[in-house]
């Protein structure tokens, strides 16, 4: 089955500087990873994701890459906020159809005002 | 346009009791799935369920655990004799049409504690 690794599991910036988070994965026919937020106490969010026919995709201050061929994948928050404090986790999926998501196990990112 | 509600969002169970989790879905999605999430930890997949079918339990326990998504109703996970092991949080998520690229929308989740 597929595996996710996820890195950081902590990180730690300053409100302004930019966070990267990055994930691996195993299964080569995985083509579906999205990202997710989860705020204490709340269940988790999606804020962007990419599919394999694309290299990177941006939305205001976030950003995704890909690698296929590596199989890795980051999430990229520029100009970081304090509301941008949170677990935020990757996942791999198959866009093909049902396959159930698997998650990496999460970075917790506090930025410090 | 409520998202997915889950109740209760706090469980506290002794050993050898009986855990009910209820999920209602996005109004029109018919496709749910349960995570779990032990602390400090990512999601673990447990089941996926359509309207009064379960398409993958690949990842729930086969004993004591059991899950239903009737057509009238709530999706709901059930644990049986609870153990000190099954304190985690449990979500549900639902979908449009399966497969996560139709976008997963989360639910608060249920946090059960068994003393």
């Amino acid at each position: 089955g597929e595996n996710v690794e996820q890195h950081p599991s902590t990180l730690s910036v300053q409100e302004g500087d930019s966070a990267v988070i990055k994930c691996t994965y195993s299964d080569s026919a995985s083509n579906y990873f999205p990202w997710y937020k989860q705020e204490l106490g709340k269940g988790p969010q999606l804020i962007i994701d990419i599919r394999s026919n694309v290299g990177e995709k941006k939305d205001q201050r976030i950003a995704v890459t890909l690698n296929k061929t590596a199989k890795h994948f980051s999430l990229h928050i520029t100009e970081t906020q304090p509301e941008d404090s949170a677990v935020y986790f990757c996942a791999a999926s198959w866009a093909g159809g049902y396959q159930k998501v698997t998650f990496g196990t999460g970075t917790k990112l506090q930025v410090i005002p | 346009n409520a998202g997915v509600m889950q109740n209760p969002r706090h469980l506290v169970r002794r050993r050898g009791q009986e855990a009910r989790l209820r999920c209602s879905p996005v109004k029109g999605h018919s496709h749910v799935y349960w995570y779990r999430q032990l602390p400090e930890e990512g999601l673990k997949f447990m089941v996926y369920l359509q309207k009064e079918n379960i398409i993958d339990e690949s990842g729930m326990p086969k004993e004591r655990f059991s899950a239903e998504f009737p057509k009238e109703g709530p999706s709901i996970l059930r644990i049986q004799q609870v153990v000190r092991g099954d304190s985690a949080a449990y979500f549900c998520a639902s979908s449009p049409e399966s497969g996560a690229h139709y976008g997963y929308t989360f639910g608060s989740g249920t946090r059960l504690t068994v003393v």
